[in-house]
C-alpha cells in the first residue's frame, strides 16, 4: 500500500522550463514533507523540506507547494537546468516516528539542453 | 569526511545463498536505516535503528536480519536469497531519534541481483 503518490513518473523539460512533480498522501498524521535529489549512482540527497504550518517554501530555485486540505504537495524546479537531470523522491513521516520516511515513486526528471 | 559508506557496491548471489552488506557512518549518528529501491516503487524501508542495541521492522522486512554492531555499524543480512530480493539496498543514518524528524543521509548503494 503505497501511502505516497507521485506523478509523473518520468518527465522532459527543455532548459529554461518550469519542472513540476506532484505528491499525494493519505495519513493525515503526516507532518513532515522533504523532497530528496538522487543523481545516477549515488545515494539520494536531502534537496528541500517543509513542515505543514506553511503552504510554500523556497529555497533558490526549488519550491514546495502544500495543500493541507487536498493532503498534495508538489515540487516546482524554476529555470530547469541540464544539472537538474535526476530522480526526485518525495517523502513524508509523522513527528512520532522519528526519521521513518515513506517514499513516493519516484520521478525520472530529464532538462535538454 | 565519508559520511555513509556502504559495502560491497555489486555482488551477484544464486537463489539460496547467503550475504551480508555492511554499513557504517563517521558522522556519530544515533539512527540508522536500510532502505530498497526498485523501479517504480519508491524506497521502502527493510530495517532500523533508533539507537545503539535497538533494531525495529520496517515496510518490507521478510527475508532479511539486521545487526546493529555498534553506534557506527549496522549491517543487513539476506539468509537465503532469493530473486525477488533483486534490488538496490541504501544504507541511510541521521542524528535525531524521535520524536523529532531530520536529514536522512545516504550511502551510495550496493547493487544485489539475486540468479
Amino acid at each position: 500500500q503505497q501511502q505516497v503518490k507521485q506523478s509523473p513518473q518520468s518527465l522532459i523539460v527543455q532548459k529554461g522550463g518550469i519542472s513540476i512533480i506532484n505528491c499525494a498522501y493519505e495519513n493525515t498524521a503526516f507532518d513532515y514533507f522533504p523532497w530528496y535529489q538522487q543523481f545516477p549512482g549515488k545515494g539520494p540527497a536531502l534537496l528541500i523540506a517543509i513542515r505543514p504550518d506553511v503552504s510554500e517554501k523556497k529555497e533558490g530555485r526549488f519550491t514546495i507547494s502544500f495543500n493541507k486540505s487536498a493532503k498534495q504537495f508538489s515540487l516546482h524546479i524554476m529555470d530547469s537546468q541540464p544539472g537538474d537531470s535526476a530522480t526526485y523522491f518525495c517523502a513524508a513521516s509523522k513527528e512520532t516516528s522519528g526519521s521513518r520516511l515513506t517514499f513516493g515513486e519516484g520521478t525520472q526528471l530529464t532538462v535538454n539542453p | 569526511n565519508a559520511g555513509v559508506t556502504q559495502t560491497p557496491k555489486f555482488q551477484v548471489l544464486k537463489t539460496g545463498q547467503s550475504m551480508t552488506l555492511q554499513c557504517a557512518q563517521d558522522m556519530n549518528h544515533n539512527s540508522m536505516y536500510w532502505y530498497r529501491q526498485d523501479p517504480g516503487m519508491g524506497l521502502r524501508l527493510i530495517y532500523y535503528s533508533a539507537s545503539e542495541g535497538t533494531t525495529d521492522k520496517g515496510e518490507v522486512p521478510n527475508g532479511y536480519n539486521v545487526s546493529r554492531l555498534n553506534k557506527r555499524e549496522f549491517s543487513l543480512r539476506l539468509e537465503s536469497a532469493a530473486p525477488s530480493q533483486t534490488s538496490v539496498y541504501f544504507c541511510a543514518s541521521n542524528g535525531i531519534t524521535s520524536p523529532n524528524t531530520g536529514e536522512l543521509f545516504f550511502g551510495e548503494g550496493s547493487r544485489l541481483t539475486v540468479l
